[in-house]
């Protein structure tokens, strides 16, 4: 069964650092997300993607975030400068259409020391 | 911003017991989908519910969704020690975003042996 893939499972970085979350959605999907959850927290929108340019994104997807898809497969989320509280899990997801059902990634854990 | 409250938070329960929880909102949406979440994973989508009214059913899971689209249960028959987990309900509502899910806080099932 198709599924959606993240990488790194876990990333540790260095407050300032630069981060590339990685994923790869299901393939015949057209519309991606991420979003993030905070231990013990909600899971929380950051922004979708459609037809390489964003649809809609949320007040925390401030100037420091960003999304490519910088090829057919890949779908990448880059923080440029991380900040204490970017540590949380950030799911990739995907969809056939719009506000259709999202399929989620396994998740890639980020904590910033 | 539109608010889902799942209730109970937390449930811990015996092998072979039957629960329900409930998924409520003040606002309509166009469609409801719950999730069920193990630790350190992402959401795995169980089920989407459309229409008013609407029941689906999972193996033993039941899904239900309001006559007036505002709220949702989830019922569990006869649980096993495999149904634990933290299950979310996570909404597009009726009027702005078609991108956005918007997710509970979830309800923290433990089914004892």
């Amino acid at each position: 069964e198709p599924e959606v893939t993240q990488t790194p499972s876990h990333q540790v970085t260095q407050m300032g650092q630069e981060v590339i979350l990685r994923c790869v959605p299901i393939s015949n999907h057209l519309y991606f997300y991420w979003y993030r959850q905070i231990l013990g927290q909600k899971v929380e929108f950051l922004v979708s993607f459609y037809n390489n340019e964003i649809s809609e994104k949320s007040e925390i997807f401030d100037d420091q975030f960003s999304v490519e898809r910088p090829d057919g497969s890949n779908f990448t989320l880059k923080i440029r400068s991380t900040k204490l509280e970017d540590s949380a899990m950030y799911f990739c997801a995907s969809s056939t259409g719009n506000a259709g059902e999202q399929y989620f990634g396994p998740g890639t854990r980020l904590t910033v020391t | 911003t539109q608010l889902l409250e799942q209730s109970p938070q937390f449930l811990s329960i015996q092998e072979g017991e039957n629960l329900t929880v409930y998924c409520n909102s003040s606002s309509v949406f166009s469609s409801l989908q719950w999730y069920r979440q193990e630790p350190g994973e992402g959401p795995v989508l169980l089920v989407t519910v459309v229409t008013g009214g609407e029941v689906k059913k999972l193996k033993r899971l039941t899904f239900q969704f309001g006559d007036a689209r505002k709220d949702s249960s989830l019922h569990i028959t006869a649980a096993q020690p495999g149904d634990t987990g933290l299950y979310l309900c996570a909404a597009y509502p009726t009027e702005g975003s078609n991108y956005k899910l918007t997710f509970g806080k979830g309800t923290l099932l433990t089914v004892n042996p």
